[in-house]
């Protein structure tokens, strides 16, 4: 049973269109958080949110929490070619989901 | 400041062969984690601990064993290795979840490990 699930798997981004990365969640947990995974390379910490929501931004990246949707957001502005990567969104304790990987083409 | 530290980054293993994998962090963080990552499955929870002398069953367990002697060591170790272990291996840690609020996790560079 899959208690952190990603949409869509795979996504093909053409610069400078606007997209979104869902996460569901089926845990009880108040807090979500976002991971970015180059290939070949560990992850790192995007965002951490704290509370229904609860809303992040950091350049074209912005995330959002709604708690009683158990739904968290990750949308992508203007797609450029550095954001290609693998996202993980995770709940708490630290489950997370299959990763959604991310190409941006021209 | 070095953050979470693996070792080793690869290994090859024959089947049944044993092997202990080392995580050190040095951010005195409570919590430390041990994730395979295979293709399409994303990270795979194996055993995580709450702090010293402490572990506990992730979703993974089996086949691995894990030892937290010292706050900021956590061991992973394959008893008797199988095919079916062949993986990416992460190491994080986290402080605890009710300081500062924040905790997301910090991962090590991983251990790419096959058996073949």
């Amino acid at each position: 049973e899959l208690k952190v699930e990603q949409n869509p798997l795979f996504l093909s981004m053409q610069e400078g269109k606007n997209y979104t990365i869902y996460c569901n969640y089926s845990t009880t947990s108040d807090r979500l958080y976002w991971y970015r995974q180059d290939p070949g390379k560990s992850l790192e910490s995007l965002f951490v949110l704290l509370s229904n929501g609860a809303v992040k931004q950091e350049g074209r990246l912005m995330a959002s929490l709604d708690t009683k949707a158990r739904l968290s957001t990750l949308h992508i502005t203007a797609a450029v070619h550095d954001l290609s990567a693998t996202y993980f969104c995770a709940d708490w304790p630290p489950s997370f989901g299959a990763g959604t990987t991310v190409t941006v083409r021209a | 400041n070095a953050g979470v530290t693996q070792t080793p980054k690869f290994r090859v293993l024959k089947t049944g062969q044993s092997m202990t994998l080392l995580c050190a962090q040095d951010m005195n963080h409570e919590y430390m984690y041990w994730y395979r990552q295979d293709p399409g499955m994303g990270l795979r929870l194996i055993h995580y601990s709450v702090g010293e002398g402490t572990t506990a069953k992730g979703e993974v367990p089996d086949g691995y064993n894990v030892s937290r002697l010292k706050k900021q060591n956590f061991l992973l170790g394959l008893e008797s290795a199988a095919p079916s272990q062949t993986s990416v291996y992460f190491c994080a840690s986290s402080r605890l979840r009710d300081r500062g609020g924040n905790s997301p996790l910090h991962f090590g560079n991983g251990t790419r490990l096959t058996v073949t």
